[in-house]
C-alpha cells in the first residue's frame, strides 16, 4: 500500500517563483527522503530529514518535517526551467531488523521559462 | 563507481516470451531493490535482497516473476511467460546498510513492452 501521498499531484509555475509540494504517510517512520525523477530517468535522491528533525536545508532546497500530523513538505525556491521533473517523497521503515522506503506516487512540476 | 547498471533500457517482446532484466548494484551496497513503475500504480516494490538473501517478495505480483542474486555484484528479474500487463519500467536500487542515511541509489531502469 502507498504510505506516502504527495499533493498536489501536478504543479505548473514560472522560473523564479517558488514550488512546493507536500507529503502525507501513514505510520511512524525512521526518516523521509525526498526523490527526483527527470523523464525517462532513474530517481535521484534530493534529500533527507530524519524523524527527530522538523528542518532541513540543502541548496534551494527546505523540506519540513511534523510527525504529529504525519506531513512533510519540500520547498524549491527560486524554480529553474531544469527543475522540471516529477518529485517523490519515501518514508522509511524497519521491520525485523530490515528497513525498507516506500514512495508516493510522485508530483508532477513544470517550470516555464 | 558508475553507479547503478541495468541492462537492456529497453525491451520488446511477445506475449509469452520469457524476459530476463539484469542489474548490477553500487559496489559494496548491501541492499539490492526491484521496483516496477506504471501510470497507473506508481512505483511499487517487487522484491529486496540484504547481502545477496532475498528478504521479502510479497510485492512480486505473480509466479511468472522470480529474482536471483547469486552474488553481491548481479541480479535479475525473469518473467516468464511475459503479458502485456506486464508493460512497465523496472527499476534496480541499491543502497549501503551503514551510516543511518539509507539513500537509494536507481540504476537508469528497463522499459519493458510485451506486445
Amino acid at each position: 500500500s502507498q504510505q506516502g501521498e504527495e499533493d498536489p499531484q501536478a504543479l505548473s509555475i514560472q522560473e523564479g517563483e517558488n514550488a512546493t509540494m507536500n507529503c502525507s504517510y501513514k505510520t511512524s517512520i525512521n526518516n523521509l527522503q525526498w526523490y527526483r525523477q527527470n523523464s525517462g530517468r532513474g530517481l535521484v535522491h534530493l534529500i533527507l530529514i530524519r524523524s527527530n528533525e522538523r528542518e532541513k536545508h540543502s541548496g534551494r532546497l527546505r523540506v519540513t518535517l511534523d510527525t504529529s500530523k504525519k506531513s512533510s513538505s519540500l520547498l524549491i525556491t527560486a524554480s529553474r526551467a531544469a527543475d522540471t521533473a516529477s518529485y517523490f517523497c519515501a518514508t522509511l521503515r524497519s521491520n525485523s531488523g530490515y528497513s525498507t522506503l516506500t514512495f508516493g506516487k510522485g508530483t508532477m512540476l513544470l517550470v516555464s521559462p | 563507481d558508475a553507479g547503478v547498471i541495468q541492462s537492456p533500457r529497453h525491451e520488446v517482446t511477445e506475449m509469452g516470451q520469457e524476459v530476463t532484466l539484469r542489474c548490477k548494484p553500487i559496489s559494496g551496497h548491501d541492499y539490492l531493490f526491484w521496483y516496477r513503475q506504471t501510470m497507473m500504480r506508481g512505483l511499487e516494490l517487487l522484491i529486496y535482497f540484504n547481502n545477496n538473501v532475498p528478504i521479502d517478495d510479497s510485492g512480486m505480483p505473480e509466479d511468472r516473476f522470480s529474482a536471483k542474486m547469486p552474488n553481491a555484484s548481479f541480479s535479475t528479474l525473469k518473467i516468464q511467460p511475459s503479458e502485456p500487463r506486464d508493460s512497465a519500467v523496472y527499476f534496480c536500487a541499491s543502497r549501503s546498510d551503514g551510516g543511518g542515511f539509507n539513500e537509494q541509489f536507481f540504476g537508469p531502469g528497463t522499459r519493458l513492452t510485451v506486445l
